[in-house]
């Protein structure tokens, strides 16, 4: 069965920073492209971080640029994000998603919490 | 507010057919392909059209997909109280910025 398990959510204080992990299984995970979507409470889905399946190719969206990266370790069938100097608007929780265009997220994990308050 | 512009809600009653309408613009639907998810109550987002039109395996054919210029919608007939759900659309955009960007959303009510 193909999985995607998303851990490392919880709560940071502004400024804080946290690393996101996603373990995946059922499939070759090194052959995948790999992504973050992230979805505040209440709100639409937000594309964050792409990855390719060797790690050469990386995109991040305008308002994470600087602040996270993304990662991979396809020896541990593993995508990383790790999120530094967070905000309150990056309270959210955070899917990792596997992809086989731009835009392609299947399937997605079940999602880790992140919440960024003093 | 989202690249791609979606109504914030459609309704329909059990049987009938609905249509999702996103529209965007040359940089990203325009020039990409559309993907569709659907996203249940408490759930994550499941992908329902890839490529525009393309359902995978196991997504009903009640569910179909299409693009038109710089506009795509989604359309579900034999509307069943199931699909009372999210409706995301979603395109890569080739402007400076770039990036996958989502519409905002569509809920879905089944009367």
């Amino acid at each position: 069965e193909v999985q995607l398990v998303e851990s490392g959510g919880g709560l940071v204080q502004p400024g804080g920073s946290l690393r996101l992990s996603c373990a995946a299984s059922g499939f070759t995970f090194s052959s995948y492209e790999m992504n973050w979507v992230r979805q505040a409470p209440g709100k639409g889905l937000e594309w964050v971080s792409y990855i390719s399946s060797s790690g050469s190719t990386i995109y991040y969206a305008d308002s994470v640029k600087g602040r996270f990266t993304i990662s991979r370790d396809n020896a541990k069938n593993s995508l990383y994000l790790q999120m530094n100097s967070l905000r309150a608007e990056d309270t959210a929780v955070y899917y990792c998603a596997s992809s086989r265009l731009l835009g392609w997220f299947d399937p997605w994990g079940q999602g880790t919490l992140v919440t960024v308050s003093s | 507010q989202s690249v791609l512009t979606q109504p914030p809600s459609a309704s329909g009653t059990p049987g009938q057919r609905v249509t999702i309408s996103c529209s965007g613009s040359s940089s990203n639907i325009g020039s990409n392909y559309v993907y569709w998810y659907q996203q249940l109550p408490g759930t994550a987002p499941k992908l329902l059209i890839y490529r525009n039109n393309q359902r995978p395996s196991g997504v009903p054919d009640r569910f179909s997909g299409s693009k038109s210029g710089t506009s795509a919608s989604l359309a579900i007939s034999g509307l069943r109280s199931e699909d009372e759900a999210d409706y995301y659309c979603a395109a890569w955009d080739d402007s400076l910025s770039g990036g996958v960007v989502f519409g905002g959303g569509t809920k879905l009510t089944v009367l």
